[in-house]
């Protein structure tokens, strides 16, 4: 079993509905969860945290964790095609002792005007 | 300000040059990292700072050789490349190790 898993996609959404991207992990201990968007030819940027169970929202954008399943999601709202890219999930991990962050492949969304 | 800045942006290397990778931040963190992303994968960690101090290495080749000669600055020697080591080298830095981290705009390196 991968650390982390998405799909890789792509997810073709229509203008203004609305994206839901999932990632599962495999470390019952891990605390911290983290998206990332990443354009085309572009380094990642970090668009959502969270820590705890439950939603965490900012703007158009959800995140959504559960610890119990080991599952943590990202929804889009009035999804517009400049959020067209990929997105990563990364989850904080204990390896040999030490805190890694580690990221899954990727999920690519493809918003259609 | 959630600045990281990489130098060069771009960088054509042979095989036998010697080359550095250069990467700053003004935010106070303590972790900063090496990451390696080849196209349409993801980033793959290479090294952790953790207070200027090496804390992990992904079993990373000795051609590439990891400095932190403070805790704002991050470089990447490289030497003795193989083609198969061009790629997009991202840095990224954090508050601790485990934190969200913020990434530079990377270096892309294409080694002939």
């Amino acid at each position: 079993q991968k650390e982390v898993e998405q799909n890789s996609g792509p997810l073709s959404v229509p203008e203004g509905a609305i994206a839901s991207l999932n990632c599962t992990y495999s470390d019952r201990g891990s605390q911290s969860f983290f998206w990332y968007r990443q354009y085309s030819g572009k380094s990642p940027e970090l668009i959502m945290s969270i820590y705890s169970n439950g939603d965490k929202e900012d703007g158009r954008f959800t995140a959504q964790l559960n610890k119990a399943s080991q599952y943590v999601s990202l929804l889009i709202r009035d999804s517009q095609p400049s959020d067209s890219a990929t997105y990563l999930c990364a989850v904080n991990l204990y390896s040999g002792g030490y805190q890694k962050v580690t990221f899954g492949t990727g999920t690519k969304l493809q918003v259609i005007p | 300000d959630t600045e990281v800045t990489q130098t060069p942006k771009h960088l054509v290397m042979g095989m036998t040059n010697k080359k550095s990778l250069k990467c700053e931040q003004h935010m106070g963190h303590r972790a900063m990292y090496w990451y390696k992303q080849k196209a349409k994968k993801p980033p793959e960690l290479m090294f952790v700072y953790s207070y200027e101090k090496l804390s992990i290495n992904e079993s990373v080749p000795s051609r590439f050789s990891p400095e932190c000669p403070n805790s704002s600055l991050l470089n990447l020697h490289l030497h003795a490349l193989q083609p198969e080591d061009s790629a997009l080298y991202l840095c990224a830095s954090s508050r601790l190790t485990g934190a969200e981290a913020f990434f530079g705009q990377g270096t892309r390196l294409t080694v002939v």
